[in-house]
């Protein structure tokens, strides 16, 4: 079973919808984190938690909102979504050990969003 | 401002050449980390190397290197022997330290292409 789980892997929806993606981890890890895939503008980061009371907006949280229900699980909501919003979702972890600077991020397989 | 430029959309390398792949990063902070992924075409996020930014030394991992130049705010990768199953997406990201809330953020990409 995959460490960085992510669901659904696809999903197609109108616009106006509200949205939820899910993410959750076997790996333990407190650090978790939303991005958002598109190309040529690589990843940007969404919104990211430090621990279950710990949540901090990233690069472009415009529209977006976050709930970290768990230490393993942290998800993405689109409230009203939006054609811009269409994109590669990622949610990736990270192991916070002597604070976390050479920890490398693991991510999930990616959930390809798109609104019409 | 970009914190993250990779300034080099795509690349050609032939097999069995060595490539480098450029990166400069932006920050205030005296403690960060850089990390270098690569992303095929299946999709999946992959870690290859990490420096950081008090490491005296260039970090390697067998056919990976990492030519970091602190002064100038490069970290660029280096390939050797490049094969075709280097043809990829690869990303620069900073873990940024205490003024950038030790969040991680990513650039544009360089697509890299191997020539047989």
């Amino acid at each position: 079973d995959a460490d960085v789980t992510q669901t659904p892997r696809n999903r197609i929806t109108k616009t106006g919808k509200r949205i939820m993606l899910e993410c959750s981890q076997t790996k333990g890890h407190d650090r978790m984190y939303w991005y958002r895939q598109d190309p040529g503008l690589g990843l940007r980061l969404i919104y990211y938690s430090f621990d279950v009371k710990d949540i901090n907006k990233g690069e472009i949280s415009d529209g977006y909102s976050v709930s970290r229900q768990a230490q393993a699980k942290f998800s993405l909501s689109l409230e009203s979504a939006i054609p811009n919003q269409t994109a590669l979702y990622f949610c990736a972890t990270s192991d916070a050990t002597g604070k976390g600077s050479n920890q490398p991020q693991h991510f999930g397989d990616g959930t390809r969003l798109s609104i019409l | 401002a970009q914190k993250i430029t990779q300034t080099q959309p795509g690349m050609f390398v032939q097999e069995k050449e060595a490539v480098t792949l450029d990166c400069t990063y932006d920050t205030s902070d005296q403690s960060y980390g850089l990390f270098w992924y690569k992303q095929p075409s299946s999709g999946e996020m992959i870690f290859l190397i990490y420096q950081g930014s008090y490491d005296e030394q260039n970090a390697t991992e067998g056919r990976y290197s990492l030519n970091f130049q602190k002064a100038r705010k490069s970290a660029n990768l280096v390939i050797s022997a490049s094969q075709l199953g280097d043809s990829a997406m690869y990303f620069c990201a900073m873990r940024e330290g205490w003024t950038g809330g030790f969040k991680t953020i990513f650039g544009a990409g360089t697509r890299l292409f191997v020539k047989a």
